[in-house]
């Protein structure tokens, strides 16, 4: 299996324009994660999904970002207008099943600078 | 509010030292922790998770304990090596369905 895929890998924007982030989970996952890692607040989740549901966005920063996962081998963080201090790296992880016992599986990240 | 603390922040050792560090986290509410291990430039991979207070988890010459009546978990590394040089992550869960929180992390380096 390929592992988590993100794309793209490296991300420079200006101020203002939306980005796009996008995943593909380990196939045959049911639970899909996006965090964030910077210096300040090390890595933090954003929101997750189980079985295309969004289950928890209580770390979505505002209502600039937004996610959305159309199927279980797809799903996009959007951030939309983008701003300097959203430049951070984007983490992707799944795994099988809500359990505990399961572990995250992580993509390689999407670092984001925005100009 | 939910913290997870990790010491310490960094760590230098010499290749073939033992060294441990500290993860503490909540005592109450405690459901799983787990331990990550993250390389410069790839991504975090899943070391531990750990559910019963007493556990101890082995892999090679790294290991962990779980106190989660106190609320602490160490990690060991017995003779540790330059390809040990990473960021060791625990991560704390209070129920079954509930988020990861992440402490900040352990910088390790080894030197040859």
């Amino acid at each position: 299996d390929a592992g988590v895929i993100q794309s793209p890998r490296h991300e420079v924007t200006e101020m203002g324009q939306e980005v796009t982030l996008r995943c593909k989970p380990i196939s045959g996952h049911n639970s899909l994660f996006w965090y964030r890692q910077t210096m300040m607040r090390g890595l933090e989740l954003l929101i997750y999904f189980n079985n295309n549901v969004p289950i928890d966005d209580s770390g979505m920063p505002e209502d600039r970002f937004s996610a959305k996962m159309p199927n279980a081998s797809f799903s996009t963080l959007k951030i939309q207008p983008s701003e300097p201090r959203d430049s951070a790296v984007y983490f992707c992880a799944s795994s099988l099943g809500r359990s505990s016992y399961n572990e995250q599986f992580f993509g390689p990240g999407t670092r984001l600078t925005v100009l | 509010i939910l913290n997870v603390e990790q010491s310490p922040q960094s760590l230098h050792v010499q290749e073939g030292d033992s060294t441990n560090f500290t993860c503490s986290f909540p005592s109450s509410n405690f459901y799983a922790l787990h331990w990550y291990r993250w390389e410069t430039a790839k991504s975090p991979e899943a070391l531990f998770v750990m559910t019963l207070n007493g556990d101890e988890k082995k892999k090679g010459r790294i290991s962990a304990t779980l106190n989660t009546k106190e609320g602490y978990s160490y990690l060991y590394i017995k003779g540790s090596q330059p390809e040990d040089s990473a960021t060791y992550l625990c991560a704390f869960r209070y129920n079954q369905g509930g988020k990861l929180i992440f402490g900040q992390g352990t910088e390790l380096s080894v030197k040859p």
